[in-house]
């Protein structure tokens, strides 16, 4: 497509209950990236994937959440047993690759996630 | 780990150029500076990338330093629309950081 796309926009769920955000990265971007942003805060780096495999993710906060990408396309983000402290800004983000100048992310919009 | 350090806020008026510096240590020897601008309820938007000296392109110019510990973001000539938050961003390995980002307020 021509930007990367997040779904849903919007997700409501309640407390302990299981979560699962999709991204659709621009074609032909191998490098695929979740953040987690705040209000008021800077986008907090969860996990990093070039190709199918995540090659850091190192940033999950804990075993609860789970990232797959079985293609190297699209990937979804999965939180289990949400808590309170899940609500955030969930942004995805593609790059062609690592390398010289392959740091320009492009992002989506996000998937709001607000967890009652 | 690469970490970033920027003002929290600034305010500016219209027409006016707006300078933002990001401090930076330990980024990697091959790895780039880039900045992005992010309104509310958008996701992140590239706008301009840089490894030495200076970069210009239609929005903005950015200066860093021959030891690179540092850049400067500078947007000539603000309108009401940059009003936004900017975010000065390393590479530290895989694993690309944000810093802290600068709230930007233009008042006409």
């Amino acid at each position: 497509g021509a930007g990367v796309s997040q779904t849903p926009s919007n997700k409501v769920t309640e407390k302990g209950k299981y979560v699962e955000l999709r991204c659709d990265p621009i074609s032909g971007h191998t490098a695929l990236y979740w953040y987690r942003q705040s209000l008021g805060q800077g986008p907090e780096f969860l996990i990093y994937f070039q190709g199918t495999g995540a090659a850091d993710d190192s940033g999950l906060p804990n075993d609860r959440f789970f990232a797959v990408r079985p293609e190297g396309s699209v990937s979804t983000l999965k939180i289990q047993r949400t808590e309170r402290g899940d609500s955030a800004v969930y942004l995805c983000a593609s790059s062609i690759g690592r390398g010289s100048g392959a740091n320009v992310l492009t992002f989506g919009a996000g998937s709001r996630l607000t967890v009652l | 780990l690469a970490k970033t350090t920027q003002p929290i806020s600034m305010d500016s008026y219209e027409g006016q150029e707006v300078n933002i510096t990001c401090s930076h240590n330990n980024i990697a020897t091959n790895d780039y500076i880039t900045w992005y601008q992010q309104f509310p309820s958008q996701g992140p938007r590239f706008i301009i990338q840089g490894y030495k000296t200076k970069v210009t392109n239609e929005v903005a110019s950015l200066f860093i330093p021959a030891d690179r510990k540092s850049s400067t973001l500078s947007l000539p000539r603000v309108s009401l629309s940059d009003t936004a938050v900017y975010y000065c961003l390393v590479a530290d390995t895989d694993k690309l950081i944000f810093g802290t980002g600068t709230r930007l307020q233009v008042f006409p």
